[in-house]
């Protein structure tokens, strides 16, 4: 089975802060992905990666920055976290570049931002 | 720009009934739809994937068609159980990339 990780189920900073969240994922995947999740909104793209050292901007990158040294690892950067960035965060990640594979997610990181 | 819709936001039916999903989209562009369940709190479980040339997908007591022309998919769950109370997602995924367009979800509640 395919094990999508992320660091913290919780996790609380204050403004201003510099917060990393960390996704690993066990089976090898090219294809990494960064959401966030609030009510009312859905699911929004923050981020993707198609391999090392790649990465591409989603719907709402701004405010985030990623890094990915490593295949198994994405990480996400809130270089000054803001209230409004408060949120669920979801990790994906899903193998190479052919369009026919599940997304297989993590459990999700709630941040509130104080 | 893809624009996916779910209605309704959230529904209970009786435990037994037939649960029917609908999900909408706007470019039939797409290179698959892929359902998801979500329980409170939790991450995303991939249910089935349809690919783009395909017309349904069943696993289990699910069953998923596609219509890509008029830009619909359905998820019907057969003799729902309680266990079934979650939050299902619909997402396309854009022609051309990995990347999903998630709807909003259909919140069900099956009750004993």
């Amino acid at each position: 089975d395919v094990k999508v990780t992320q660091s913290s189920r919780y996790l609380v900073k204050r403004t201003g802060e510099k917060v990393f969240l960390e996704c690993v994922q066990d089976m090898d995947h090219e294809n990494m992905f960064w959401y966030r999740q609030d009510p009312g909104l859905g699911l929004r793209l923050i981020y993707f990666s198609y391999d090392v050292k790649m990465k591409e901007k989603g719907d709402i990158p701004e405010g985030y920055s990623v890094s990915r040294e490593k295949k198994e690892r994405f990480s996400l950067i809130l270089e000054s976290a803001s209230t409004n960035q408060t949120s669920m965060y979801l990790c994906a990640s899903s193998p190479d570049r052919g369009f026919n594979q599940p997304q297989h997610f993590g459990d999700g990181t709630r941040l509130s931002i104080l | 720009k893809q624009e996916v819709t779910q209605i309704p936001a959230a529904l209970s039916v009786p435990e037994g009934e037939n649960l029917v999903l609908n999900c909408s989209f706007t470019d039939s562009a797409i290179y698959n739809l892929q359902w998801f369940r979500q329980d409170p709190g939790k991450g995303l479980t991939s249910l089935l994937l349809i690919q783009s040339s395909q017309r349904e997908q069943t696993s289990g007591r699910l069953n998923a068609s596609l219509d890509k022309s008029s830009g619909r998919s359905t998820l019907y769950i057969a003799a729902s159980q309680p266990g079934d109370s979650a939050t299902y997602l619909c997402a396309v995924s854009l022609y051309g990339n990995n990347r999903l367009a998630f709807g909003k979800g259909n919140q069900v509640v099956v009750i004993p």
